[in-house]
Formats: structure tokens, sequence, C-alpha cells
């Protein structure tokens, strides 16, 4: 299996600008995760995935950020417009499982996206 | 919420020692707690997890523990080796199934030859 997959791996973009980062999670897992992490807060998380439907994104900062999941097997996180202190390590996880059903499986992560907003 | 701390931050030890990092969360009613591995520019790797009714979990020379009761993990590692160094994370989830994780700033780990 290829893991979970993100695109871009780097990003570098000037502020004001729409940016957006791609998942591909891994085939058969119906649970998706997108984190961020910084020196300053490590990995924080934003927004997760039931079945490509919203379960919490208490996470996400601000309403600039918004993400979507139009099928079991692409996710969209993005970020309009963007601003310097978004720039962090995006990472997407996936796994096979429900929001509060007994899980013993772990989340797979794929490399994430380095986003630099100048 | 749930809060979750490792200490120490940073850690530089000769290669062949044995050494034991330390994880703490807030809320005990965890269903299970995961140590994660990062090297740097890459993601995270899963190394251990521990269910809640278990007390511990082995995986070659790494040795997890887990006391619910006083909040506490430990990550034990034997017989240390270069290729050891990283950032080693834990993680607990917000509920028992696939919910989202509230992760530890990490220790960074450096196993000098």
């Amino acid at each position: 299996d290829a893991g979970v997959i993100q695109s871009p791996r780097h990003e570098v973009t000037e502020m004001g600008q729409e940016v957006t980062l791609r998942c591909k999670p891994i085939s058969g897992h119906n649970s998706l995760f997108w984190y961020r992490q910084t020196m300053m807060r490590g990995l924080e998380l934003l927004i997760y995935f039931n079945n490509n439907v919203p379960i919490d994104d208490s996470g996400m900062p601000e309403d600039r950020f918004s993400a979507k999941m139009p099928n079991a097997s692409f996710s969209t996180l993005k970020i309009q417009p963007s601003e310097p202190r978004d720039s962090a390590v995006y990472f997407c996880a996936s796994i096979v499982g429900l929001a509060g059903v007994s899980n013993t499986d772990t989340q797979y992560f794929g490399p994430g996206t380095r986003l630099t907003v100048l | 919420k749930q809060e979750v701390t490792q200490i120490p931050a940073a850690l530089s030890v000769p290669e062949g020692e044995n050494l034991v990092l330390n994880c703490s969360f807030t809320d005990s009613a965890i269903y299970n707690l995961q140590w994660f591995r990062q090297d740097p520019g890459k993601g995270l790797t899963s190394l251990l997890l521990i269910q809640s009714s278990q007390r511990e979990q082995t995986s070659g020379r790494l040795n997890a523990s887990l006391d619910k009761s006083s909040g506490r993990s430990t990550l034990y590692i034997a017989a240390s080796q270069p290729g050891d160094s990283a950032t080693y994370l834990c993680a607990v989830p917000s509920g028992g199934g696939a919910d989202g994780l509230t992760f530890g700033k990490g220790t960074h780990l450096i196993i000098q030859p």
C-alpha cells in the first residue's frame, strides 16, 4: 500500500493568497484527520471526518480554514486568505473506525505538507 | 480539556544506554495511549499502542507502560542506538474510537555514537 499521500510536499505562498492542501487516505480507511504542527504549539488536531462527514471541527483556528471530503479517497484543507502565522507542517492521517466505537488500531500519518506564508 | 505533557523536552545520551521517556495526561478517562516516532522532515510512525486495560506493551527494545490512575506513561528504550535518534511523541484519543488525538510536544532524543 502507498500509505497516506499528501500534496504538495512543500508550498510557499504570499500573504493573502489561497492555499489548498490535498490528502489521499489509505484505501479502505473510513476516517480521516487533519493536524497542524508548529514549534510553539506542537501537533494540534484541526478537523476529522468519519465516512466523509465532518465529526469535529473545533480545532479549526478561524473561518479562513475550511476542509472537505467529497469522497472516501480525497480530502482538501483550504486556507483563504493565508497569513504568515499559518506557516506550519500540515499532516493528514487515516484509520479504519468510527468516532466513539472502540478501536485498537493506530492512525497512519502522511509525510506532511510544509507551508510557508511570506 | 485533555492536556499531555512530555518530560524531558530533549535528551542526549551515549550509545548503549537504557533510557526512559515520560508522558503525563490530565484526564485519566482514556481508552488508549500511543507512542509515535517522528524523524526530521517526516511523518509520524506508530511505535506502540496500549489499551486502557493493559499495563504495558513491548516491541523489540521498546517497552511502554501505562498507569491510568496516576495519568502517566513511560517509554523505555533498551540498549539505545544512534538510529533511535528522533522525536518521540505520546498521544491520547479524545474518544474510544477513530477520534482525534491530543499530542504531547515530544522528547527530542539524540543518541551519540
